[in-house]
């Protein structure tokens, strides 16, 4: 049971490239998140997945898209990467319909973008 | 504008002190977690509380919910080098049923030998 996996665990990317990463989970949750971290803001909810098929944007969506390919995947795309996108994302899964909400986290990618 | 409001943002102490650590907010939660989050590694659970005033023990740190389910505190009696992590607490609102959490900024503590 590996719980969440992302991959890649590093990515250095220039300006202007882009990238998909990739998320997936086996604990059958209907839920999926994507967040990243920069020093002192804590977590912040890029997009989530309530259920397969359906995302929505959190709270810094802006040069992100997503994808809920089935139950098991999620993933994140930058089309266009910048600078500012330079940071430690994680994907977490939680069983999403449930209460309460307890959230489970991959190892995170570290992207730089120079 | 923070949802969360976790204090302090650093905290640096010897091992054998006692510490406690805020998390505060206007609004009311379902429910709230802790998660503790070490170098190069994703945030793991601690505990979660559901209930208006409910304290829940796991080993020496005891987690309290607020009676209005506006706030937390996280308390860790004779804190050890291995507490030393990123402690970071997260909240369901209520009527949310998208399975969404959020998160503070977190309280880095480093516990010295």
């Amino acid at each position: 049971n590996a719980g969440v996996t992302q991959t890649p665990k590093f990515q250095v990317l220039k300006t202007g490239q882009s990238m998909t990463l990739q998320c997936a989970q086996d604990m059958n949750h209907n839920s999926m998140y994507w967040y990243r971290q920069d020093p002192g803001m804590g977590l912040r909810l890029i997009y989530y997945s309530a259920s397969e098929g359906t995302t929505d944007k959190g709270e810094v969506p802006n040069g992100y898209n997503v994808s809920r390919l089935n139950k098991r995947e999620f993933s994140l795309r930058l089309e266009s990467a910048a600078p500012s996108q330079t940071s430690v994302y994680f994907c977490a899964s939680s069983e999403g319909t449930g209460y309460p909400y307890e959230q489970y986290f991959g190892p995170g990618t570290r992207l730089t973008v120079t | 504008t923070q949802l969360l409001e976790q204090s302090p943002q650093f905290l640096s102490i010897q091992e054998g002190e006692n510490l406690t650590v805020y998390c505060n907010s206007s609004s009311v939660f379902s429910s709230l977690q802790w998660y503790r989050q070490e170098p190069g590694e994703g945030p793991v659970l601690l505990v979660t509380v559901v209930t208006g005033g409910e304290v829940k023990k796991l080993k020496r740190l005891t987690f309290q919910f607020g009676d209005a389910r506006k706030d937390s505190s996280l308390h860790i009696t004779a804190a050890q080098p291995g507490d030393t992590g990123l402690y970071l607490c997260a909240g369901a609102r209520r009527g949310s049923t998208l399975g969404r959490l959020y998160f503070g900024r977190g309280t880095q503590l480093t516990v010295w030998p």
